[in-house]
């Protein structure tokens, strides 16, 4: 299964500011999720990364909010903008793209807003 | 649409001891069943899986058979251990032009020495 990257792995930030989230696989795949875990809570989809096309953002999420690239097959950012406390969750980008495999999963960006 | 009800946690049990996660779950066509695990601080790792009626998943001593007339997926473990505890969520994934997966809450598991 492949091999994800995700950093940085947790910060800190004030809020009003933007923070971008940096996913690297080691294969070429065409699907990437990002996902949110707010405390306590299970995941979220908030888009789905296609490369060489827009985003497709989940109800609730959108595009100015969560500015997602996908520059090629092997890479996609995150961009939290305009920070508040309520942003304050886990981030985790998956790729997948097949239904019966599992889907592999970074180890998240533990996201804190003060 | 998709929708993944789990057993409400936390669970706590003592080390040694018998584990059942119950999950149902509701879903157009025939989805695709996956428990996940998430350590402390860590991020999700699959931990078995089951894509037709009547599979079998297992890894680690972990085991989840796929119930289509039940539409369940209750994870088992017939002794825990400590570094079992963790958070199981139970997801599944229906195909479709998305191939996005729909998790359950979640159960916190804390196994005791």
């Amino acid at each position: 299964s492949a091999v994800i990257s995700q950093k940085p792995s947790r910060d800190i930030c004030q809020r009003g500011t933007s923070l971008t989230i940096q996913c690297q696989v080691d294969s070429q795949v065409t699907m990437m999720f990002w996902y949110r875990q707010q405390p306590g809570q299970s995941l979220t989809l908030i888009a789905t990364a296609n490369q060489g096309s827009e985003a497709t953002y989940e109800s609730g999420f959108v595009i100015d909010k969560f500015p997602i690239s996908r520059p090629n097959l092997t890479f996609s950012t995150l961009t939290v903008s305009n920070m508040s406390p309520e942003d304050s969750s886990i981030y985790l980008c998956s790729v997948g793209g097949v239904k019966d495999y599992g889907y592999t999963f970074g180890s998240g960006t533990r996201l804190t807003v003060v | 649409g998709d929708s993944v009800t789990q057993m409400e946690g936390p669970v706590t049990l003592s080390e040694e001891a018998f584990l059942t996660i119950n999950c149902t779950y509701t879903a157009t066509g025939y989805p695709s069943l996956f428990w996940y695990v998430q350590y402390p601080g860590e991020g999700l790792q699959l931990l078995l899986k089951a894509t037709k009626a009547d599979d079998k998943g297992s890894n680690k001593g972990f085991e989840a058979t796929y119930r289509k007339e039940t539409t369940s997926f209750h994870l088992e473990k017939g002794s825990v251990q400590v570094s079992d505890s963790a958070v199981y969520f139970c997801a599944l994934n229906s195909g479709g032009s998305n191939y996005k997966l729909t998790f359950g809450k979640g159960t916190l598991l804390t196994v005791n020495p």
